[in-house]
């Protein structure tokens, strides 16, 4: 079993509906990491976490650190946020989930 | 556009050859971090650097070597390629130590350089 797990492992969406892409791991960690990953392969960092929430723009991160689990939510959800999101996770070393391929159709 | 540059974007060479790629950090930033990412495995943590020194090593080959240079750009060198090192290699820069014992600081990615090894 892999140490992070990202669910679900593709996903499809309509215009303007609200996604969850889901991030557990079973490692005690320092810090998680979202990044966005655009289909020509550029990497973007879009939140590192260590407790509670953040917020940008329409994307929302969560991570509850007794349940060793992160949440990433994208409101209002829009064609150029197609793209793969990964999580990593701190703890003796970096791990990467295997990303969550999210396609956005208008 | 994140800051760091890498080079070259695309690299296509023949097996067994060797090949150097090349990463600026942001300004500040002290780390860099060398990725790869194949299409099977996903992205994999090579090494790490702060400041000049080694800092932190994943997944690197022996065939591979890195370095950070005084003025704090890295080197990637890839040696005796085969076909399975065809990947896309990042480089991430951050300011502080990165991944030494408990610590994390938010890291930046280059664009990438894609190696394709014919």
């Amino acid at each position: 079993k892999n140490e992070v797990e990202q669910s679900p492992q593709n996903l499809t969406a309509q215009e303007g509906e609200f996604i969850t892409i889901n991030c557990s791991y079973s490692v005690g960690i320092s810090a998680l990491h979202w990044l966005q990953q655009h289909p020509g392969g550029g990497i973007v960092s879009l939140f590192m976490l260590s407790s509670g929430k953040k917020k940008h723009g329409r994307l929302i991160a969560t991570i509850n650190i007794q349940e060793k689990h992160s949440s990433l939510h994208i409101t209002a959800s829009h064609p150029r946020d197609s793209a793969v999101y990964i999580c990593a996770v701190k703890s003796d070393k970096l791990i990467f989930g295997t990303g969550t391929r999210l396609q956005v159709f208008p | 556009d994140s800051g760091v540059t890498q080079t070259p974007k695309h690299l296509i060479t023949a097996t067994g050859q060797r090949v150097t790629l090349r990463c600026s950090p942001r300004s500040g930033d002290l780390s860099v971090y060398w990725y790869q990412q194949s299409l099977d495995q996903g992205l994999q943590f090579l090494i790490q650097y702060y400041n000049g020194e080694e800092r932190a090593k994943g997944n690197i080959l022996e065939r591979f070597s890195a370095q950070q240079f005084p003025d704090l750009h890295s080197e990637l060198n890839l040696s005796s390629l085969e076909l399975g090192d065809s990947a896309l290699y990042f480089c991430a820069s951050s300011v502080g130590g990165g991944l030494a014992g408990g610590s994390y600081n938010e890291q930046f990615f280059g664009p990438g350089t894609r190696l394709t090894v014919l």
